[in-house]
């Protein structure tokens, strides 16, 4: 069964402290890694697809990069504002019986950020 | 302007109650599913349908019955509901037209939070 294990469960940072957040996962067929953005009360937000081993993606303070087992979400000079949740989850394109394949998400990380 | 519109936002309940939680998206997608986020924030896929076609179909109580009248419009009936059902049930659509080779991520609601009394 595909695994998705984030860590930590937590991190508090100060504004401008350079972090990473880690994504491990286990996965009989890997057909892109996403990364989302969760802020309390509402819904998942689309950060970043990566789909092979060495790539990486940005986004302002953000950037994605993954490797064979893992992934980082690296977050430099956070600011308050990108305090959230932010999960992680891998596309099986051989699991749930049909060649849709789905998601399976980790249980998130929760960033908090101090001014 | 919103993407995927779920309704009703909460729902407080009786257990033993039925239910039903309707959701849209006007992004033009193909395929739509439903999770289920429990209190420690795991996301859990439930069904998804790809034109009206249900194709994927977890673990999931017989209580728990989706409908898909359209591409547009995914609904989850849920009937005698439990204690254990309430959690946060998002709704989300992606675009999948080459039969799951594409790789489009999937778009959320904001999800409807369900409390059972």
């Amino acid at each position: 069964e595909d695994q998705v294990t984030q860590s930590p469960e937590a991190l508090r940072l100060q504004e401008g402290e350079s972090s990473s957040l880690n994504c491990s996962y286990t996965v009989s067929g890997l057909r892109g890694l996403f990364w989302y953005r969760q802020d309390p009360g509402k819904g998942p937000e689309f950060l970043f697809t990566l789909y092979s081993a060495g790539e990486e993606k940005e986004k302002e303070r953000l950037k994605a990069t993954l490797t064979k087992k893992e992934s980082f979400l690296h977050i430099t000079a956070p600011k308050p504002e990108d305090s959230a949740t932010y999960l992680c989850a891998v596309r099986n394109p051989n699991a749930g019986g049909t060649s849709y394949g789905k998601l399976t998400f980790g249980q998130g990380t929760i960033l908090t950020v101090h001014p | 302007d919103t993407a995927v519109s779920q309704t009703p936002k909460y729902l407080v309940t009786q257990m033993g109650n039925d239910k039903s939680i309707k959701c849209e998206q006007n992004l033009g997608h193909d395929t739509m599913y439903w999770y289920k986020q429990d209190s420690k924030k795991f996301l859990k896929i439930m069904f998804s349908y790809n034109n009206k076609e249900l194709i994927i179909n977890e673990t999931v109580p017989n209580r728990f019955s989706p409908k898909s009248p359209d591409k547009a419009h995914l609904n989850l009936h849920i009937n005698s509901l439990e204690l254990g059902d309430s959690a946060v049930y998002f709704c989300a659509s992606s675009q999948d037209t080459t039969g799951g080779r594409s790789n489009q991520p999937q778009h959320f609601g904001d999800g409807t939070r369900l409390s059972i009394l």
